[in-house]
């Protein structure tokens, strides 16, 4: 398993402004994700944090509003840039720990609120 | 596309009834099937996977799910629900050998005295 940590818990934000959220993660993982979850929704993912290059982004979702990065194996960002209130959400990061196949394990999330 | 499907929104039980949740999905393969379980406040956790094997998979908290291939389902059943159910659970899928989940829309629990 793996212990998740985000920063911050939650936060509340004006539009136009960018936030960072951290994700740390007490073991040596493969793989990390970034999902959202818009309220009363379910989760969608926003991109694959690939350590030390470029994120893999899905489709509806543009380097340029979420920039991420993954400077090592157990460390990711997410920026939430220019928001609006409609990026009001839940970001979540998961990962997926060397030796447990396909299993993954959710942070506790950030609530986002942008005003 | 590749989807799933969570048809009950929210579902109301008694403490101490059983429970099933339905989840249907479309793959082009049989995709790994998971249910998270995400109470109020709380982050995801995940109850039970399916890779391949034995289709009645159990899963922590007395959770069990059934794979039905020709049915194309993993619904999630409990014998006696507690009061602490109570939560959003969510079905994910994704195909063999890739991390990537596909979350059904949940279902809602609510658990009545």
């Amino acid at each position: 398993s793996a212990v998740i940590s985000q920063k911050p818990s939650r936060d509340i934000c004006q539009r136009g402004t960018s936030l960072t959220i951290q994700c740390q993660v007490d073991s040596q993982v493969t793989m990390m994700f970034w999902y959202r979850q818009q309220p009363g929704q379910s989760l969608t993912l926003i991109a694959t944090a690939n350590q030390g290059s470029e994120a893999t982004y899905e489709s509806g979702f543009v380097i340029d509003k979420f920039p991420i990065s993954r400077p090592n194996l157990t460390f990711s960002t997410l920026t939430v840039s220019n928001m609006s209130p409609e990026d009001s959400s839940i970001y979540l990061c998961s990962v997926v720990v060397a030796g447990d196949y396909n299993e993954q394990f959710f942070g506790p999330g950030t609530r986002l609120t942008v005003l | 596309a590749q989807s799933v499907t969570q048809p009950d929104i929210h579902i109301t039980v008694s403490e101490g009834a059983s429970l099933e949740l339905r989840c249907n999905y479309s793959y082009g393969a049989t995709p790994y099937l998971f249910w998270y379980v995400q109470s109020p406040g709380q982050g995801l956790q995940l109850l039970l996977k399916y890779f391949s094997g034995d289709t009645l998979v159990q899963g922590i908290k007395g959770f069990e799910a059934e794979f039905k291939r020709s049915q194309s389902s993993f619904n999630l059943r409990k014998p006696s629900v507690h009061w602490s159910d109570a939560a959003e659970y969510f079905c994910a899928a994704s195909n063999p050998g890739d991390y990537k989940l596909s979350f059904g829309a949940g279902t809602t629990v609510t658990v009545r005295a």
